[in-house]
């Protein structure tokens, strides 16, 4: 099936910096979704994508729709503490019944 | 409002036990899932319901048994679980099922099978 490849696995950022994750497919997806989750809780929707190259922002969070359809990013501005979690991507398409996920991003902001 | 809530959060029952975990949404919604979890990985889907139909079934152990009593609730009924089925159990809903179509989670059910 399609698999979803998410890097980096984790970060370790200093708050104020940006940073930058991104998910990879071999395949074509139709829409790309980018969740946060917290120790504990259920996975919050940040973005969702539905065109090829489209760029959406969601506050200090910008996300972009590979042109390829292969392809996605997650970028996060000026970090602060409250960015802590992990963040997946997960990705939509007429080949598959379900929503694939990524592994997961999982983010550590120092204060 | 996108909420969807989940009861109870968490849980705690014996190999021998019966419990059902509890989905709800009020906003419309026609398809429904239940995910499972594990530690430091990324969601799997078990049942995907679909105007109420039971729409996808991910090859899930008949122990558990899904539910759709109306447009609004799931519930997920356990029995006889194994300890390896600890886990965290996550409801969503989406307008609809298909591809452009965007997943709202409820906050889980923590379980533990002793």
């Amino acid at each position: 099936g399609q698999q979803l490849n998410q890097s980096p696995q984790s970060m370790f950022i200093q708050e104020g910096e940006d940073v930058s994750m991104n998910c990879t497919s071999s395949s074509i997806f139709n829409t790309w979704l980018w969740y946060k989750q917290d120790p504990g809780e259920g996975p919050v929707l940040l973005i969702a994508l539905y065109k090829a190259g489209e760029l959406t922002s969601n506050g200090r969070l910008t996300a972009q729709f590979g042109i390829t359809r292969k392809d996605s990013f997650l970028n996060i501005s000026a970090s602060i503490p409250s960015d802590v979690g992990i963040y997946f991507c997960a990705g939509l398409s007429y080949n598959n019944n379900d929503m694939r996920f990524g592994a997961g991003t999982r983010l550590t902001v120092k204060p | 409002d996108t909420e969807v809530t989940q009861t109870p959060k968490h849980l705690v029952m014996g190999m021998t036990n019966k419990k059902s975990l509890k989905c709800e949404q009020h906003m419309g919604h026609r398809a429904m899932y239940w995910y499972k979890q594990k530690a430091k990985k990324p969601p799997e889907l078990m049942f995907v319901y679909s105007y109420e139909k039971l729409s996808i079934n991910e090859s899930v152990p008949s122990r558990f048994s899904p539910e759709c009593p109306n447009s609004s609730l799931l519930n997920l009924h356990l029995h006889a679980l194994q300890p390896e089925d600890s886990a965290l159990y996550l409801c969503a809903s989406s307008q609809d099922e298909g591809v452009y179509v965007e997943q709202y989670f409820g906050p889980g059910t923590r379980l533990t099978v002793t």
